[in-house]
């Protein structure tokens, strides 16, 4: 079955400084996909990022990047130069041929000014 | 846009009282979804609809029903409310199935007294 940990439970940083989000997951399938969803203090959830097992090119996107190696089945995360408005609850997450999201237990970011 | 909407956004319910959680998108998706989200915890997957006319049961259906009236709205209802039912409920969709991004509804959160 899948499973995903997040082994951090919480991070909490000053401004400007990076943060790095673990991800290791579990999984059987031969091709499969990863999600990160941030969950703010006001409780919606956000789609971050979606990658799928062909494509392990690292990516930048403004100040978030991931990081994606199927070798250590890892999927990390990481906010550079982080804000205050980046204080949130991020989870990874791993979907199931079962319609099964399988989520990580989140990981809180507090930011503080 | 208006993404996927939700109704109610916060509600009190007593024992053994029913109601019924609204869920709408409008970004023509076919795939649509009710989770709840206890504290601490990821999201767990209460019933799907993977395309109109079909529904499916997730981790955990017990005490709910649900209707895919149409490809845009998709409704779960609480038949006799019961304490442990005191969470946050979250409607998604997905494009087709649960290896493309879900977009959530704000939330609605229900106690159960």
């Amino acid at each position: 079955a899948q499973k995903v940990t997040q082994a951090q439970t919480e991070i909490s940083v000053v401004e400007k400084e990076d943060v790095t989000l673990d991800c290791v997951y579990e999984t059987r399938d031969t091709t499969y996909y990863l999600f990160w969803y941030k969950q703010p203090p006001s409780g919606e959830l956000v789609f971050l990022i979606r990658r799928n097992s062909f494509d392990e090119q690292n990516e930048i996107s403004g100040r978030y990047s991931w990081n994606f190696q199927k070798s250590t089945s890892s999927f990390n995360f990481t906010i550079t130069a982080s804000q205050v408005v980046d204080s949130a609850v991020y989870f990874c997450v791993h979907p199931g041929d079962d319609y099964k999201l399988s989520f990580g237990a989140g990981t809180t970011v507090t930011v503080r000014a | 846009n208006a993404g996927v909407t939700q109704t109610p956004k916060f509600q009190v319910l007593k024992t053994g009282q029913s109601m019924t959680l609204q869920c709408a998108q409008d970004m023509n998706h076919n795939s649509m979804y009710w989770y709840r989200q206890d504290p601490g915890m990821g999201l767990r997957l209460i019933y799907y609809s993977a395309s109109e006319g079909t529904t499916d049961k997730g981790e955990v259906p017990n005490g709910y029903n649900v209707s895919r009236l149409n490809k845009r709205e998709f409704s779960l209802r609480l038949e006799s409310a019961a304490p442990s039912q005191t969470s946050v409920y979250f409607c998604a969709s997905s494009e087709m199935g649960v290896t493309y991004e879900q977009y959530f509804g704000p939330g609605t959160r229900l106690t159960v007294t």
